[in-house]
């Protein structure tokens, strides 16, 4: 089975402080996402990436960078991290191929998530 | 760009009994892919089960069924003979039709699922 690892499954920080989130996948998928999950508000798009060094804005970049210099880790930066960014962070990764008309195969899979609290 | 509303940010069902999850979704594509996941206290998010707007026979796992209905943009989850391991969260996501830029899930806000023993 495919596996998406988060590198910390709590993590307390400083308001301030430069937090790097990290993700590892070990089966070879092209994508790669960060989503923010918060109560009342679903999961929510921050970045994702469909291949070494690409990224692309979701729909809540502000506050957050990212970084994928290798195609198995996918990680996540504040740069300076604010109590708002208080959260539950999930990281996923997919793979998608096609045949025919329609694609056939699009797994998502995600990883267990870090509680991050900033303080 | 496309939304996803679960109206049901609670619910609760006898064990055994059936229980269905409402999820409506706006979008103007024609070819779309939706799912349900399932996140129980561990956290891990689960696919339950996925539909391809394209097919008119709704998709069924053991359990799980949904009904879907295009035209309405309505795409809502029934769980039969629920069990006490049905206890979680539930959302309901949509994904794209193929195309470049469109690999991502659009999730609802989700719904919890209590079961009652």
């Amino acid at each position: 089975d495919v596996k998406v690892t988060q590198s910390s499954r709590y993590l307390v920080k400083r308001t301030g402080e430069k937090v790097f989130l990290e993700c590892v996948q070990d089966m070879d998928h092209e994508n790669m996402f960060w989503y923010r999950q918060d109560p009342g508000l679903g999961l929510r798009l921050i970045y994702f990436s469909y291949d070494v060094k690409m990224k692309e804005k979701g729909d809540i970049p502000e506050g957050y960078s990212v970084s994928r210099e290798k195609k198995e880790r996918f990680s996540l930066i504040l740069e300076s991290a604010s109590t708002n960014q208080t959260s539950m962070y999930l990281c996923a990764s997919s793979l998608e191929f096609r045949t025919g008309p329609y694609p056939r195969g699009y797994g998502y899979t995600f990883g267990s998530g870090t509680r991050l609290t900033v303080v | 760009a496309q939304t996803v509303t679960q109206s049901q940010p609670e619910m609760s069902v006898q064990e055994a009994e059936t229980v269905t999850l409402s999820c409506t979704y706006d979008t103007s594509e024609s070819d779309y892919y939706l799912f349900w996941y399932k996140q129980p206290p561990s956290r891990q998010m689960i696919l339950v089960i996925r539909q391809e707007a394209y097919k008119q026979q709704n998709a069924t796992e053991n359990r799980f069924s949904v009904n879907f209905q295009k035209a309405a943009k309505s795409f809502s989850l029934k769980i039969s003979d629920s069990q006490l391991g049905d206890a979680a969260m539930y959302f309901c996501a949509y994904r794209s039709e193929w195309g470049f830029g469109n690999e991502k899930l659009t999730f609802g806000t989700g719904t919890r699922l209590t079961i009652i023993p």
